[in-house]
């Protein structure tokens, strides 16, 4: 079973603390990594995207990809109570037909407290 | 402006009634995808199309059925074969199926009530 897992939270941070998301899967060929914020009653919106190992930055927002160790990151900087929501983390895994497939995790509910 | 439109925004069912949901993309994207949520769980798959007029079943396509006669369109009909319909659907799309680095957007979703 392809999986994707998250601390389904919360995670409660103060205002313009760091906020740490983490996410780890199963498949070790999976290749594309994928955040997504999601306030309540909305639909997913994309944050960013990551397929190399290491970090790449994108204004407030990290990702940290570690393939060996299966995990991926989404660090917030100078948190702010906008960034309250659920973060989704995706990964496009291999499927045995062939292709890939997207798997979602349940998602981590960050509250940033002002 | 370019985006995936969903409606109705919210849906109310009568038992042993079908009702159709839809989902319009101008991203002239191939890959559509249709996705349920439950409240403190993660989107399950019900259906995907790759291409017009073809679609496969996803995780949960039990009670669910759909088409794909126009690229840019892709309805979703809940059946009363469905027994717990009761749901946040997401529509998606992405330029091809989930291949390496495919991104999928999502339209702003239908609540699907049961009376």
């Amino acid at each position: 079973q392809k999986e994707v897992e998250q601390n389904s939270g919360p995670l409660s941070v103060p205002e313009g603390a760091i906020a740490s998301l983490n996410c780890t899967y199963s498949d070790r060929g999976s290749q594309s990594f994928f955040w997504y914020r999601q306030y309540s009653g909305k639909s997913p919106e994309l944050i960013m995207f990551i397929y190399s190992n290491g970090d790449k930055e994108d204004g407030r927002f990290t990702a940290q990809l570690n393939k060996a160790s299966q995990y991926v990151s989404l660090l917030i900087r100078d948190s702010q109570p906008s960034d309250s929501a659920t973060y989704l983390c995706a990964v496009n895994m291999n499927v045995n037909t062939g292709g890939f497939k997207t798997i979602f995790g349940a998602g981590t509910r960050l509250f940033v407290k002002a | 402006d370019g985006g995936i439109t969903q409606s109705p925004k919210y849906l109310f069912r009568k038992e042993g009634q079908n009702v159709t949901l839809s989902c319009e993309q101008n991203l002239n994207h191939d890959a559509m995808y249709w996705y349920r949520q439950d409240p403190g769980q993660g989107l399950r798959l019900i259906y995907y199309s790759q291409i017009v007029n073809d679609f496969q079943k996803g995780d949960i396509a039990e009670g669910y059925s759909v088409s794909r006669e126009k690229k840019e369109s892709f309805p979703l009909t809940v059946t009363s074969a469905q027994k717990n319909p009761t749901a946040f659907y997401l529509c998606a799309s992405s330029r091809n199926q989930a291949g390496e680095g495919e991104t999928q957007y999502f339209g702003p979703g239908t609540r699907l009530l049961v009376l």
